[in-house]
């Protein structure tokens, strides 16, 4: 099991690329989430999943979309990028939300935003 | 919108002492309650979880209560070590919305 598995590690963009982070998971895992981490603001919820289908907005959706096509793979993507945007994203996942399930984290992306 | 407000930020205790870490959160339909510690560059890893119908978890060295009326619960890290040093984040998950929201975390560190 390779758990949570992100990609890539590092990236840097200039204002106004765009890209996609991605994420998958190789437990069966119905849950799957991003986070984004800056100094003095914890971990907070950009978008989740509860499921192949569905999506919904977190804390700080702006900016950001996301997709779920398969219970494996969330990617997230920035439409235009901003230096706002520059921080550490974090992509989770748990058996399920409905059940109150420890979420388990990838290794994170380390985004800078010129 | 649903919140959780953690203290202290930064914690520095000797090398054997106790640490306790204290959250609140807002949305009165939290009824899961996890803990990550992070080390540096690292990820979040999960160190204990309670649900609300649980008022306290014991795993060794360290503990969590649950106060539901109050809307607080703490982390409790006895007999620390210089290993404990880390950031601890608390969180809080609705079984209204299945968002799981987090503190802004707590740097410890130990002191040998």
């Amino acid at each position: 099991n390779a758990g949570v598995t992100q990609t890539p590690k590092f990236q840097v963009l200039k204002t106004g690329q765009s890209m996609t982070l991605q994420c998958a998971q190789d437990m069966n895992h119905e849950y799957m989430s991003w986070y984004r981490q800056d100094p003095g603001m914890g971990l907070r919820l950009i978008h989740y999943s509860v499921g192949a289908g569905i999506t919904d907005q977190g804390e700080v959706p702006n900016g950001y979309n996301v997709s779920r096509s398969t219970t494996e793979d969330f990617p997230l993507r920035l439409l235009s990028a901003a230096p706002s945007q520059t921080s550490v994203y974090f992509c989770a996942s748990s058996a399920g939300g409905y059940s109150n399930q420890p979420q388990h984290f990838g290794d994170g992306t380390r985004l800078s935003i010129l | 919108g649903e919140n959780v407000e953690q203290h202290p930020s930064t914690l520095s205790v000797q090398e054997g002492d106790s640490a306790v870490i204290k959250c609140t959160y807002s949305d009165s339909a939290s009824n899961y309650f996890p803990w990550y510690k992070q080390e540096l560059g690292k990820r979040p890893q999960l160190i204990i979880d309670i649900r609300s119908n649980v008022g306290e978890k014991k795993d060794q060295r360290i503990a969590v209560t649950l106060n539901k009326t109050a809307k607080h619960f703490s982390l409790h890290i006895t007999e620390t070590q210089p290993e404990d040093s880390a950031v601890y984040f608390c969180a809080a998950e609705s079984y209204n919305t299945d968002k799981l929201i987090f503190g802004t975390g707590t740097r410890l560190q130990v002191f040998p």
